[in-house]
C-alpha cells in the first residue's frame, strides 16, 4: 500500500519570507501524480499543485512551486513571498495512474503553516 | 455555484445512535467519495463511488454504510454510533478529466458521546 509522510507538524514563515514544507512518499508504482492540498481555518479544502510523475519538470503555479525527487520519492512544496493568507494546514497526497483511482488520494498527516506578520 | 454541499455541518449523537450525513454536487462529477479527517492521520478514505449505482470500500469503511442512486447525492450512513466515529467528515467530488482535483465540501464535524 502507498503510504505519504509529513515529518514536519508545524512550520512558521515570516511574511514575505520563503518557506519550504516537506514530504516522502513510498510506492512500488511507476505511474502516479502528487499534490499539494491547502486547508484554510475555515476548513474547506482547495488543491495547491499537481505533479505528474512521468513529467521531470518541477510545477508552478505563481508563488507556489514543488521539487519534485523521482528517485527519493520526495515531494515538496517551496511557498515564495508567504503571505498572510496562506496560513492553513497543508497536506501531500498520492494518487496511483489510471483506472478507477482517478479520485482515490492517500492523504498525509498535514503540516500546519503560520505565517507571520 | 454551489459545488460540493454538505449537511448537517455539527451533530452530537449519542453511542448507538444511527444518522445520515449528506452531499450533494452540482458539477455533474462522476467520482465522489467521503473522507474522515483525524488530528495526526491526515485524511482517510471511507468509501467512493464512480458513478450512480457504483460504490466501493475506501480505507476505513467499518461501521459506514453508502449508496448513489443518482450522480449528485451520494450519503453517508452511520449504522451505530461509536465514540471511535467522532471525527470531521468530508465529502469530495472529481471529474475524470481532472485527475486527482477533488472538490471539497466545507466538512461534518461529528461527535459520538
Amino acid at each position: 500500500a502507498q503510504t505519504v509522510t509529513q515529518s514536519q507538524p508545524e512550520m512558521s514563515v515570516q511574511e514575505a519570507e520563503t518557506v519550504t514544507l516537506s514530504c516522502t512518499y513510498d510506492t512500488s508504482e511507476s505511474d502516479y501524480y502528487l499534490f499539494w492540498y491547502k486547508q484554510p481555518p475555515s476548513r474547506q479544502m482547495i488543491l495547491v499543485i499537481r505533479q505528474e510523475a512521468y513529467k521531470q519538470q518541477n510545477a508552478t503555479e505563481n508563488r507556489f512551486s514543488v521539487n519534485f525527487q523521482k528517485a527519493a520519492k520526495s515531494f515538496s512544496l517551496k511557498i515564495s513571498d508567504s503571505q498572510l493568507g496562506d496560513a492553513a494546514m497543508y497536506f501531500c497526497a498520492y494518487r496511483r495512474a489510471g483506472g478507477t483511482s482517478y479520485g482515490k488520494l492517500t492523504f498525509g498527516q498535514g503540516t500546519i503553516l503560520t505565517v507571520h506578520p | 455555484n454551489a459545488g460540493v454541499t454538505q449537511t448537517p455541518k455539527f451533530q452530537v449523537l449519542k453511542t448507538g445512535q444511527s444518522m445520515t450525513l449528506q452531499c450533494a454536487q452540482d458539477m455533474n462529477h462522476e467520482y465522489m467519495s467521503w473522507y474522515r479527517q483525524d488530528p495526526g492521520m491526515g485524511l482517510r478514505l471511507i468509501h467512493y463511488s464512480v458513478g450512480a449505482g457504483i460504490t466501493d470500500q475506501g480505507e476505513v469503511p467499518n461501521g459506514y454504510n453508502v449508496s448513489r442512486s443518482t450522480t449528485e447525492d451520494f450519503p453517508l450512513r452511520l449504522l451505530s454510533a461509536a465514540p471511535s466515529q467522532t471525527s470531521v467528515y468530508f465529502c469530495a467530488s472529481a471529474t475524470f478529466f481532472a485527475p486527482g482535483e477533488l472538490f471539497f465540501g466545507e466538512g461534518s464535524r461529528l461527535t459520538v458521546l
